[in-house]
């Protein structure tokens, strides 16, 4: 079956613009969580929602950034005002239940100039 | 929070030979303990992982076993081939709603010919 989808796969935008990564989880899976991966580095956790909400976003460095599942499959991570230290690669996973396996998206890569 | 602490950064074996990696853990309530291994440019994917009530698991050539008293896990990789050549993480979490993983830094492994 489709596995975790991300659009887009690449993002560059200017200092200081909007930008929204769409992901598309596996059909079914309840939980769906989004990381950032910068270079030479692990995934580093943001935000888990479970269903349509956020049961866990201590990750969210700031208040910049946001995210939203509002029917409980796609999320939209949201980050405002962006600084070149945001560019990264950010990765989205989701499991079937919480504390099950993920299984991550192809990830969007971000450049902030 | 919890944190996660990986050895070596940088492993190279002859091809045939075994590899371990291991990672200690700071959160004695963590309870879930994957390794994903991930290819450059490549989404992370899992290749085994470990539940706290369980000391080692093993899928073919591939296992990892888990001491809880002293807060540390290993993958241990046998009979190693050219496609094992990839960076791997090892991960924890402790559900709870707090499901996010805490990834290592990586280990980049190197097959030798």
């Amino acid at each position: 079956g489709a596995g975790v989808s991300q659009t887009p796969s690449n993002k560059v935008t200017e200092k200081g613009k909007y930008v929204e990564l769409r992901c598309d989880p596996i059909s079914g899976h309840t939980a769906l969580y989004w990381y950032r991966q910068s270079l030479g580095q692990g995934p580093e956790f943001l935000i888990y929602f479970q269903g349509t909400g956020a049961a866990d976003d201590s990750g969210l460095p700031n208040d910049r950034f946001f995210a939203v599942r509002p029917e409980g499959s796609v999320s939209t991570l949201k980050i405002q005002r962006t600084e070149r230290g945001d560019s990264a690669v950010y990765l989205c996973a989701s499991s079937l239940r919480n504390q099950e396996t993920q299984y991550f998206g192809p990830g969007t890569r971000l450049l902030v100039l | 929070g919890e944190n996660v602490e990986q050895h070596p950064s940088t492993l190279s074996v002859q091809e045939g030979d075994s590899a371990v990696i291991k990672c200690t853990y700071s959160d004695s309530a963590s309870n879930y303990f994957p390794w994903y291994k991930q290819e450059l440019g490549k989404r992370p994917q899992l290749i085994i992982d470990i539940r706290s009530n369980v000391g080692e698991k093993k899928d073919q050539r591939i296992a990892v076993t888990l001491n809880k008293t002293a807060k540390h896990f290993s993958l241990h990789i046998t009979e190693t081939q050219p496609e094992d050549s990839a960076v791997y993480f090892c991960a924890a979490s402790f559900g709870g709603g707090a499901d996010g993983l805490t990834f290592g830094k990586g280990t980049h492994l190197i097959i030798q010919p």
